[in-house]
């Protein structure tokens, strides 16, 4: 399963709304997740079964979708927010190519 | 608390051969493969395979077949995992991931550098 990123990066201001996209090749129903990965770091969990938030992240992270079309929106950017965002699909957990997210 | 932990970078010549280590703590096993992924400088994140530590059964991805190998030692609760006829190309940062419950990677190990290099 190709899971294809949209935008490959975006630069946004602190404040903003910000929505991440991720299309899977074939449905992968709602078995997708979204990491936050900053420079020198291992990923981060931050949404599974496409709504969910893990343990400890904040509510302006929010995910949607189901089938093959997935979305995450950061609401209230924050500089610390500055990474770069990979989703990823459980049947056989291929990941998207990333979105580098920068702050204005 | 889950914790897992790596083994330090290695440096190794084309055609070698290197073993990565993950050792586990915190976690259920009975609910939890341990997963392997690599990342290649300035790369994405590429999932190689898993090991189901109360079986040793594993699955690896096509591109990874033949020449990677993941086991479990459960003495010390570490997963290993080791790669053969090295290429320039495997060089990577090496991360071990386990399921907490979500289905997908909730605990990650901090990520073995291996570079390969004449």
């Amino acid at each position: 399963i190709v899971m294809t990123q949209s935008p490959a990066s975006l630069s946004v201001s602190p404040g903003e709304r910000v929505t991440l996209s991720c299309r899977a090749s074939r449905s992968v129903f709602n078995s997708v997740a979204w990491y936050q990965q900053k420079p020198g770091q291992a990923p981060r969990l931050l949404i599974y079964g496409a709504s969910t938030r893990a343990t400890g992240i904040p509510a302006r992270f929010s995910g949607s979708g189901s089938g093959t079309d997935f979305t995450l929106t950061i609401n209230s950017l924050q500089s610390e927010d500055c990474a770069v965002y990979y989703c990823q699909q459980y049947n056989d957990w291929s990941f998207g190519q990333g979105t580098k997210l920068e702050i204005k | 608390q889950v914790q897992l932990v790596q083994s330090g970078a290695e440096v190794e010549k084309p055609g070698a051969s290197v073993k990565v280590s993950c050792e586990a703590s915190g976690i259920s096993f009975a609910a939890s493969y341990i997963h392997w992924v690599r990342q290649a400088p300035g790369q994405g994140l590429e999932w190689m395979g898993w090991i189901n530590p109360n079986s040793g059964s594993t699955n690896y991805a096509q591109k990874f077949q033949g020449w990677v190998a993941m086991t479990w030692d459960t003495s010390i609760s570490s997963a290993n995992l080791e790669l053969k006829r090295l290429k320039s190309g495997d060089t990577a940062v090496y991360y071990c991931a386990a399921d907490g419950g979500s289905g997908s990677f909730d605990y990650w190990g901090q990520g073995t550098p291996v570079t390969v290099s004449s």
